[in-house]
């Protein structure tokens, strides 16, 4: 079980806005600006799309953006294109114990 | 533009200690704080731990100590040691690193550039 939970999978149509969820508690996602949240496509490394809940790093789409309420931060994609289709997780620094970082289980995004 | 390549045995025998390097191309290894992360299908990604070259370092500790990371400037290169693996050790390992210049208060939170990923089983 992961430390952040996130949905298992959420769909959109090309064009439409998805959100997916990633809650925490107090001592990581609420607790700290610190939330990043990752693309991955089948066989590849996980890439980077949004830092500190909100940053978006050079080179990725402005489609992209993240947000932070309480101990629920959310990825929002606007204009689903087929390529957005991926697994997407969200990360963030905790203090449950000692300091480190923890990831989401993952959210399955599938363009219909 | 910086480009990680991990490398190490991809079969480890269980108790035995999984060694992996990983390969700084393309920029200083003076610039990120370099992370090692494992990713397995029933656990999802798991962070390992940090270093960074000045001597900073940081690991998970529901791995209790077994994970040992290093840096060699001279090679431009970074190792993980984790050591007595079991069968719960097998999966993906990826070198990933956070550029110093982007980082904020809190380091080696997010990573923006990643190896490939080399698979490790642990078997017998």
């Amino acid at each position: 079980q992961s430390a952040l939970t996130q949905p298992a999978s959420v769909s959109g149509s090309p064009g439409q806005s998805i959100t997916i969820s990633c809650t925490g508690t107090s001592s990581d996602v609420g607790g700290y600006n610190s939330v990043s949240w990752y693309q991955q496509h089948p066989g590849k490394a996980p890439k980077l799309i949004i830092s500190d809940v909100s940053h978006r790093p050079s080179g990725v789409s402005h489609r992209f953006s993240g947000s932070k309420s309480g101990n629920t931060a959310s990825l929002t994609i606007s204009g689903l294109r087929a390529e957005d289709e991926a697994v997407y997780y969200c990360s963030s620094y905790t203090t449950r114990t000692t300091p480190f970082v923890v990831f989401g289980g993952g959210t399955k995004l599938t363009v219909l | 533009q910086v480009q990680l390549q991990e490398s190490g045995p991809g079969l480890v025998k269980p108790s035995e200690t999984l060694s992996l390097t990983c390969t700084v191309s393309g920029g200083s290894i003076s610039d990120y704080y370099w992370s090692w992360i494992r990713q397995t299908p029933g656990k999802g990604l798991e962070w390992i731990g940090y270093i960074y070259y000045g001597g900073s370092s940081n690991d998970n500790p529901s791995l209790r100590s077994r994970a040992t990371m290093s840096v060699d400037t001279s090679k431009k290169q970074f190792s993980l040691k984790l050591s007595s693996v079991t069968a719960a050790d097998t999966a993906v390992y990826y070198c990933a690193g956070e550029n110093v210049a982007a980082a904020g208060t809190i380091v080696a939170d997010a990573f923006d550039v990643w190896g490939q990923g080399t698979m490790v089983t642990v078997f017998s």
